[in-house]
């Protein structure tokens, strides 16, 4: 079975601070990870995702993400915060080779203050 | 442009009354989903298909049927809503690479459902 835990539903954070949202997972088979976003009244867009190469992720608009095995750990970061991140995130895994699935977690929201 | 779409996106409907949610994606892939989206809870998924005539049970198909006819399409069928399947749900699909869940999932705009 598998789990994802995000720590914190709403991080806050001003503009140009750092951004580290968490992720922690459990999975009995090695995991496949991915980090969504979803903008007010949008879909889900893929920021980025592991799938056993390098253990850091760069991904769309400056985020990136490291897969710490040991921590089962994947969070999310991005050195410098704009308005336009405002947005809700989602971790997700997924490991079941058969039914695809991915298993989020429940979302963090951040909030940028100007 | 690559995309899924979900038809409608806003519906209000009663207790009982059948409804059926569009998706359609135009990337030509092979594997399709429905989820719902609760607060709290994150996304989960109701049912999934594999390819055209093969679908299976998700985590939460209780009240939901599906079918797979057409590769590029994947309805949702509500037979009779009941206040409990409220909720903001998503289509997507994902390619077929073999790789076993590293696949990217695309995911549609969300259908908000209001059930009296």
């Amino acid at each position: 079975a598998q789990s994802v835990t995000q720590l914190g539903s709403h991080v806050s954070v001003s503009e140009g601070a750092l951004v580290l949202l968490r992720c922690n997972y459990s999975s009995s088979v090695p995991p496949y990870l991915f980090w969504y976003v979803q903008y007010p009244n949008q879909g889900l867009q893929l920021l980025l995702k592991y799938t056993s190469a390098a253990t850091l992720v760069k991904g769309i608009n400056g985020f990136e993400a490291e897969f710490k095995k040991s921590e089962t750990s994947f969070h999310l970061t991005k050195p410098s915060a704009h308005m336009s991140d405002a947005a809700e995130y989602f971790c997700a895994v997924s490991g079941d080779t058969g039914r695809r699935a991915l298993t989020f977690g429940s979302g963090t929201r951040l909030q940028v203050q100007p | 442009e690559a995309q899924v779409t979900q038809n409608p996106r806003y519906l209000i409907t009663v207790t009982g009354k059948k409804l059926t949610v569009t998706c359609s994606q135009n990337m030509n892939h092979e594997y399709m989903s429905w989820y719902r989206q609760d607060p709290g809870l994150g996304l989960r998924q109701i049912y999934y298909s594999m390819n055209v005539e093969v679908t299976d049970k998700g985590d939460v198909p209780e009240g939901y049927k599906v079918s797979r006819k057409e590769k590029r399409n994947f309805p949702l069928i509500l037979e009779s809503p009941s206040p409990n399947q409220t909720s903001l749900y998503f289509c997507a699909s994902s390619p077929e690479f073999g790789t076993g869940g590293a696949e990217t999932q695309y995911f549609g705009p969300g259908t908000r459902l209001l059930v009296l």
